[in-house]
């Protein structure tokens, strides 16, 4: 199935540092999320972007919706050893009657106090 | 209140048995989701509810069941499953189905079959 270009694969990286991640696609979307999962729990919606250019903040965290609609990031600031997880980039696709969420395949982040 | 519960949270049953997941959601929303998701992967949509009617089946083998008695709860019975549908199994809400519309998941139920 059509997936997300999500990048990098994975990071480690120091106690307070700062993060970014991104997710591109050749389509364009008309919503992008982000969600972050710990081992054996189920994904943790993040933040949620609808318009082009949109720009959220959810504590240490933003994201944008890219203005081409084909591409979304998120970064973290100041990073905390609570923020070990895997991140995924989810949206829907501008396209028809669409009814599912296309994922990316996600950044797995490791945080070294 | 954004929450999505699922129950067993841990489950782990043989390939002749008969078990059910059980999903419930007090949001008020229309649309619910079963996921199954394999280690390091990405979700996989398995079934869509939409206001109590099945929408959406991902050509999932029917040795895996889905149940929508209200608009609350989801069950999603299980019967002669195979080693390889040991995974991680999701549940999710949305408000109603599709565009712009954001999906809030439940833990999940851990699934071994023996």
């Amino acid at each position: 199935g059509q997936q997300l270009n999500q990048s990098p694969q994975s990071m480690f990286i120091q106690e307070g540092e700062d993060v970014s991640m991104n997710c591109t696609s050749s389509s364009i979307f008309n919503t992008w999320l982000w969600y972050k999962q710990d081992p054996g729990e189920g994904p943790v919606l993040l933040i949620a972007l609808y318009k082009a250019g949109e720009l959220t903040s959810n504590g240490r965290l933003t994201a944008q919706f890219g203005i081409t609609r084909k591409d979304s990031f998120l970064n973290i600031s100041a990073s905390i050893p609570s923020d070990v997880g895997i991140y995924f980039c989810a949206g829907f696709l501008n396209a028809g009657n669409n009814r599912k969420l296309i994922w990316g395949l996600g950044t797995s982040l490791a945080v070294n106090p | 209140d954004t929450e999505v519960t699922q129950t067993p949270k841990h489950l782990v049953m043989g390939m002749t048995n008969k078990k059910s997941l059980k999903c419930e959601q007090h949001m008020g929303h229309r649309a619910m989701y079963w996921y199954k998701q394999k280690a390091k992967k990405p979700p996989e949509l398995m079934f869509v509810y939409s206001y109590e009617k099945l929408s959406i089946n991902e050509s999932v083998p029917s040795r895996f069941s889905p149940e929508c008695p209200n608009s609350s709860l989801l069950n999603l019975h299980l019967h002669a499953l195979q080693p390889e549908d040991s995974a991680l199994y999701l549940c999710a809400s949305s408000p109603v189905v599709g565009y712009q519309e954001t999906q809030y998941f439940g833990p999940g139920t851990r699934l071994l079959v023996l």
